[in-house]
């Protein structure tokens, strides 16, 4: 069964003070790597897409990475409006279905 | 576009009462999913369908939980009798397989009270 574990479950951070979510996993055989970022009320918004190890993406001020065990999600110089829940799911190359991690929430402070 | 589109937002129920809540995914996606999501259990799949046909339901609760997809704009999520820990928010999503592709775009989700 596929496994996804978040860290840490909240982070709280003054704007501009840079920082790091984890997602580990267990998957058998890897298809892709999704982060999600959820406000409060609403559902999820998808920002990234990883395939391989070793692959990296940006937007704006986050960036993901993607190791064989791992995936980090960059916060780089953050500001209030970056305050949100953010999901980690993988799917299987065997399978079209997500499966999610407890979410990191994260709290920017101005 | 319209991205997916959820109806009821907000629904409040008695035990034993009949839900209905309704999703119209993007359109031209083929790849329909509902999820459920809870302090407790965090988001999970329920179920999901591709060209109209269930894929997997494993993760439809009992049931009382029934979904149907009769064209390709439209799906429900019935739960008939209804119970309070049916409580949660219920959200849709839909996807198309583009080359290696497959992002899911959620809908706003229902938030279902049941007391």
């Amino acid at each position: 069964e596929d496994q996804v574990t978040q860290s840490p479950e909240a982070l709280r951070l003054q704007e501009g003070e840079s920082s790091s979510l984890n997602c580990s996993y267990t998957v058998s055989g890897l298809r892709g790597l999704f982060w999600y970022r959820q406000d409060p009320g609403k559902g999820p918004e998808f920002l990234f897409t990883l395939y391989s190890a070793g692959e990296e993406k940006e937007k704006e001020r986050l960036k993901a990475t993607l190791t064989k065990k791992e995936s980090f999600l960059h916060i780089t110089a953050p500001k209030p409006e970056d305050s949100a829940t953010y999901l980690c799911a993988v799917q299987a190359r065997s399978d079209y279905k997500l499966s999610f991690g407890a979410g990191t929430t994260v709290t920017v402070r101005a | 576009d319209a991205g997916v589109i959820q109806s009821p937002r907000h629904e409040v129920t008695e035990m034993g009462q009949e839900v209905t809540l309704r999703c119209k995914p993007i359109s031209g996606h083929d790849y329909l999913f509902w999820y459920r999501q809870t302090m407790m259990r965090g988001l999970e799949l329920l179920i999901y369908f591709n060209n109209n046909v269930p894929i997997d339901d494993s993760g439809m609760p009992e049931d009382r939980f029934s979904a149907k997809m009769p064209n390709a704009s439209f799906s429900t999520l019935k739960i008939q009798p209804s119970e309070p820990r049916d409580s949660a928010v219920y959200f849709c999503a839909s996807s198309s397989r583009t080359g290696f592709t497959d992002t899911q775009y959620f809908g706003p989700g229902t938030r279902l009270t049941v007391l």
